[in-house]
């Protein structure tokens, strides 16, 4: 069964590093594009990045880009989130999602989620 | 960036009723809306892609509609497992967005 577990989540001071990883299994993971996609305690989703499946196109939103990255290694079924310069705002839960087979935009498995808490 | 507003914030149903659930879109998205359903303490999972289509193994219960800017998630029959909150997600542009959510709740 297809299966996603976020991990590398925990407390960082503001304007410090953390990178997430997702590890997939139960499915051909350098055969879809995944996404993170994260919410903020007691609040909504926010849609955060994309990767397609061979890790050439990448698409973020406008909050995060210059200060995360997304990337993957294939070899290693992993996804990957380099979050730099961090904000009090970032702090969430932060899940990777797999995007249906054929488009980037649709996503259908989902993790359970790290939690990140960026606070001094 | 396309927003997309969900109405009412708060939806309070009997189990056994009908809950309409709204969301707009502030410019045109086609038929390239999504619903989401998460409990509490678990990740969100895909109900509807394409604004009607269900996605594998949803209850027929659940439909979808609309399309441009006005878009509707109707609940049937309500069932004690489907008190939860329910995101919309345009994929039309990027950058993705949702909404900001439904609760449906035990009235």
């Amino acid at each position: 069964q297809v299966q996603l577990a976020e991990s590398g989540g925990g407390v960082v001071q503001p304007g410090r590093s953390l990178r997430l990883s997702c590890a997939a299994s139960g499915f051909t993971f350098s055969s879809y594009a995944i996404h993170w996609v994260r919410q903020p305690p007691g609040r909504g989703l926010e849609w955060v990045a994309v990767i397609s499946s061979d890790g050439i196109n990448k698409f973020y939103t406008d909050s995060v880009k210059g200060r995360f990255t997304i990337s993957r290694d294939n070899s290693k079924n992993t996804l990957y989130l380099q979050m730099d310069s961090l904000r009090t705002e970032d702090t969430a839960v932060y899940y990777c999602a797999r995007a249906i087979s054929g488009t980037y935009r649709i996503t259908d498995y989902w993790g359970q989620g790290t939690l990140v808490t960026v606070s001094a | 960036e396309r927003v997309m507003t969900q109405s009412p914030a708060t939806l309070s149903v009997s189990p056994g009723e009908r809950a309409t659930l709204s969301c707009r879109a502030s410019q045109t998205i086609g038929s390239n809306l999504a619903w989401y359903q998460q409990k509490p303490g678990q990740a969100p999972r895909l109900l509807i892609s394409g604004a009607s289509t269900r996605a594998t193994a949803i209850p027929a219960r659940f439909s979808g509609s609309g399309s441009g800017t006005e878009f509707t998630l109707t609940i049937s029959s309500l069932q004690s497992e489907d008190f939860a909150v329910y995101y919309c997600q345009q994929y039309n542009n990027w950058p993705l967005t949702f909404g900001g959510g439904t609760k449906v709740e035990i009235k």
